[in-house]
């Protein structure tokens, strides 16, 4: 069974650019979730979509965030300017139902 | 604000003891509790879920939970040095597969474990 896959791995990119990620689930999982970690700082939860549509997206940080999952199979998270703060690893994660995920390897961004 | 502390370590044990991990949580609410795997670089790992009061062992490893206290901890036997890594611990506000609203994890920063040959 293949895992999350997440790319690019790493990206770095000017502040006022914008950069889109990818994650693709684990086949099967309708709940597909996006996390960050900010250096120095825990992992912080961003949104939850189950299939298509969007669960909870209570931790996202602003309108400058924009996240898809388009026919309930991968997902894409947009920044749209980016910002020097949103710096950090992105992790997409999937589940078949509640309780422990499987997480992606992640996408380290890096504005400068 | 919901909150998971954990001592951030580094915990240091000699190979072949035990380590033990620690993490208490504030949102008395939280049912399933969670702790992950992450070596350097690495994306984390699911090593152990728990969701009653009391213990739960999987091979070397065993989690504890007491709800009242508010408190999960994550001991491992015979620890090795493949073991060095960060362990985080995650807590949920829905029972295990409940299959209801989000299931949004809260994390701790982590405990770095080093375990020396």
């Amino acid at each position: 069974e293949a895992g999350v896959t997440q790319f690019p791995s790493h990206s770095v990119i000017e502040k006022g650019q914008t950069v889109t990620l990818r994650c693709d689930p684990i086949s099967g999982h309708d709940n597909l979730y996006w996390y960050r970690r900010v250096m120095g700082k825990e992992i912080k939860f961003l949104l939850h979509f189950v299939k298509e549509s969007k669960q909870d997206e209570s931790g996202m940080p602003n309108n400058r965030f924009l996240a898809e999952r388009t026919g309930g199979t991968y997902s894409t998270l947009k920044v749209q300017p980016a910002e020097l703060e949103d710096s950090g690893v992105y992790f997409c994660a999937s589940s078949q139902a509640g309780g422990g995920y499987t997480f992606g390897s992640g996408t380290r961004l890096t504005v400068v | 604000q919901k909150e998971v502390e954990q001592n951030s370590g580094p915990l240091s044990v000699p190979e072949g003891a035990i380590a033990s991990l620690n993490c208490t949580y504030s949102d008395r609410v939280s049912q399933s509790f969670f702790w992950y795997r992450q070596y350097s670089g690495k994306s984390p790992e699911l090593i152990m879920s728990i969701y009653s009061n009391g213990d739960k062992e999987d091979g070397r490893f065993t989690a504890q939970l007491n709800k009242a206290s508010q408190y999960v901890s994550l001991l491992i036997r015979d620890s090795q040095p493949s073991d060095s890594a960060t362990y985080l611990c995650a807590v949920n506000p829905l029972g295990g597969d409940s299959g209801a609203g989000s299931y949004q994890l809260t994390f701790g920063k982590g405990t770095k474990l080093s375990v020396i040959p």
